[in-house]
């Protein structure tokens, strides 16, 4: 089975500066879809990012940017300009684009921002 | 739009008691997906169900749990009976669509506690 390793347990950021979070994965499969979830205290899961392994271009949304290493199967995610808003769990997530339909989700990174 | 809702939003009981977890997918996602995190884990997947119908089942730890949907729409989880172990944070989550890019829209989850 897939895994998903985030290492950093814990960051803090400070407010509008730029933070990037950590993602490796392990797979055989050449084809694939990675994604970025994000859960504010108490509250549910967004999606934040998505990426497909066969894009190379790295992925945008706003403030939001990847980037994407499919040979050291690496997908860290780089939050610029932080707000207080962003302070939550990120959750970095795979699924296969051959095998099933479910996410295969990393132990999480909680971000603080730091005012 | 109503997003995916789980009910209750915590459940704490006591080793060898029966819980049931409720979750309502968003209106037309034929796809619904249940997870599971324990404490400091990864969020690891349980099943899925295409409308009424049990599509992947892989991820259910033993047959103390049963999940079901009943007429394609909301989805119950039950556990019975409950262990030590069985403690942690149940997702729910939906989607139009079961693979590929598209997003899983996840609910706030219910928290169940097993003394």
């Amino acid at each position: 089975a897939q895994t998903v390793t985030q290492s950093q347990p814990e960051m803090s950021v400070q407010e509008a500066e730029t933070v990037t979070l950590s993602c490796t994965y392990d797979t055989s499969e050449s084809d694939y879809y990675l994604f970025w979830y994000k859960q504010p205290p108490s509250r549910q899961m967004i999606l934040v990012i998505r990426q497909e392994a066969y894009k190379q271009q790295n992925a945008t949304e706003n403030r939001f940017s990847v980037n994407f290493q499919k040979a050291a199967k690496s997908f860290s995610l780089k939050i610029s300009d932080s707000q207080l808003g962003d302070a939550a769990m990120y959750f970095c997530a795979y699924r296969s684009a051959y095998t099933g339909n479910q996410f295969y989700f990393g132990t999480g990174t909680s971000l603080t921002v730091i005012p | 739009e109503a997003g995916v809702t789980q009910f209750p939003s915590h459940s704490v009981i006591e080793k060898g008691q029966t819980v049931t977890l409720r979750c309502d997918p968003i209106s037309g996602h034929d796809n619904l997906y249940w997870y599971r995190r324990v404490m400091g884990k990864e969020i690891k997947f349980l099943l899925h169900f295409v409308k009424e119908s049990k599509q992947d089942e892989s991820g259910m730890p033993n047959n103390r749990f049963l999940a079901e949907r009943t007429g394609g729409t909301y989805s119950t989880l039950k556990v019975q009976p409950a262990e030590l172990e069985d403690s942690g944070v149940y997702f729910c989550a939906s989607s139009q669509t079961p693979s590929g890019l598209d997003e899983q829209y996840f609910g706030p989850g219910t928290r169940l506690t097993v003394t």
